[in-house]
């Protein structure tokens, strides 16, 4: 079956720092990837998706790419902000259209101070 | 973007007795909804996919006569745990499809069986 894996939180960066979070999958056939950002209080909200090999994905300065050799989808970003404190999922969709649903990783927490 | 709002955000009730929890699309339509469960440090376990006018598709695992839903119309779903007792407490959160390979997530509601 599906799954995907992200690496073992939380984290806690300083502002400025730049971020890495791990995510790699296991899926049969050619899944969409995505990361989903939760914050405080609030529901899940897409920050980016990838959905064929190589492509990348990008918003808000985070960027992911579809790595199809590693099956990986790691999230990077050059510069965090105090603003970017939440949890963050690694997920992936193996189908389209009316079937398609989502496969979510443990999430990690990100912590960025001041 | 689209807005899924759930209700209530948070419920306590006593073993035995059954809550329902809503799930409205507030600025779109959505003929397919969709209810997790997230366990502390865990990913969000897709528990059913709730379409409109017909009955639900409950994943392996999940009992469909423990978990009812209900899907009466394009901007609602509701799931109603029967007969909740302590370890059915967890964050339940529901998400609506707007489009083939987009999701739109609530804010969760967190249930405390006592």
């Amino acid at each position: 079956g599906n799954s995907v894996t992200q690496m073992e939180g939380p984290v806690t960066l300083s502002e400025e720092a730049f971020l890495t979070i791990n995510c790699t999958y296991t899926a049969t056939g050619y899944p969409s990837l995505f990361w989903y950002v939760q914050y405080p209080g609030e529901g899940l909200q897409l920050l980016l998706k990838a959905t064929k090999a190589d492509d990348k994905g990008s918003n808000k300065g985070f960027e992911a790419t579809y790595r199809k050799e590693t099956t990986s989808f790691h999230l990077e970003k050059g510069s965090v902000q105090v603003s970017d404190s939440a949890v963050y999922f690694c997920a992936l969709s193996d189908r389209t259209g009316a079937n398609s649903k989502l496969t979510f990783g443990k999430g990690i927490t990100l912590s960025v101070r001041p | 973007g689209a807005v899924v709002s759930q209700h209530p955000s948070r419920v306590i009730c006593k073993s035995g007795t059954s809550v329902k929890i809503e799930c409205r699309s507030l600025d779109f339509q959505a003929t397919t909804m969709f209810w997790y469960r997230q366990f502390p440090k865990k990913s969000l376990m897709l528990m059913a996919t709730s379409n409109e006018g017909s009955k639900a598709t409950y994943e392996q695992g999940v009992e469909k006569d423990k978990f009812l839903i209900n899907h009466a119309s394009l901007t609602l779903s509701t799931l109603t745990v029967t007969s909740a007792h302590p370890e059915d407490s967890s964050f339940y959160i529901c998400s609506a499809r707007a489009s083939p390979n987009e999701q739109f997530f609530g804010p969760g509601t967190r249930l405390t069986v006592l």
